[in-house]
């Protein structure tokens, strides 16, 4: 079954306007991480933002939030005042702990095309 | 600079030859992982080291094979066995708890069969 959902193949936002990226995640680990993180067209996997199972507040960095509906299983990522540069792709990411430690589990992701 | 440091980051390969792929990390991270990266898709996990000298497969391990000799250097060899092995592989280590934990990544390496 898949632990981490994100249901927006593709998402297209005009510059400047506000976007939401959708997450639905799976866990029965009462402690856990949920992540986001921005892929260009280079590769390189840029961390955007974290946010604790525990944590009681939602997460933010600049012009990214975390709006984390813990009852819902719901950790979507809002982008302000949308740039040219944020087009992307963007995947959801949630910390498992285990017997071996801790794994990492990746959405399929979302690509945002960012309208000038 | 501290950092994750993959390469090549372009390899060409022929078929039935084993190639491995570097990486090194020298944020004095303890866990280290490798994921695999097809078009289009999400990031699947190859292998996982938590500690030197010990390391877990993960969901597509089969065809790879992996080394923890130092903390640093997490090496991914893909063997002749791995039947497509082209696919862009991202290398990442964890901060500790007290930084949520958070997985950083290398730059990737694109690998090609020819």
């Amino acid at each position: 079954a898949q632990k981490i959902t994100q249901t927006q193949p593709g998402m297209f936002v005009q510059e400047k306007e506000a976007v939401t990226l959708d997450c639905t995640y799976d866990t029965s680990d009462p402690s856990y991480g949920l992540f986001w993180y921005k892929q260009p067209s280079s590769g390189e996997m840029i961390f955007l933002i974290y946010q604790g199972s525990y944590d009681q507040q939602n997460a933010t960095e600049g012009r990214y939030s975390l709006n984390f509906q813990k009852a819902r299983k719901s950790a979507n990522l809002v982008i302000s005042a949308s740039q040219l540069g944020d087009s992307a792709m963007y995947f959801c990411a949630m910390r498992e702990s285990h017997n071996y430690g801790q794994n990492f589990v990746f959405g399929p992701g979302t690509r945002l095309s960012v309208l000038p | 600079d501290g950092g994750i440091t993959q390469s090549p980051k372009y390899l060409f390969r022929k078929e039935g030859q084993n190639v491995t792929l570097s990486c090194e990390q020298n944020l004095n991270h303890d866990a280290m992982y490798w994921y695999r990266q097809d078009p289009g898709q999400g990031l699947r996990l190859i292998y996982y080291s938590q500690i030197v000298n010990d390391f877990q497969k993960g969901d597509i391990a089969e065809g790879y094979s992996v080394s923890r000799e130092k903390k640093e250097s997490f090496p991914l060899t893909v063997t002749s066995a791995q039947k497509n092995p082209t696919a862009f592989y991202l290398c990442a280590s964890t901060t500790g708890p007290s930084s949520g934990n958070t997985i950083y990544f290398g730059e990737g390496s694109w690998l090609t069969v020819v």
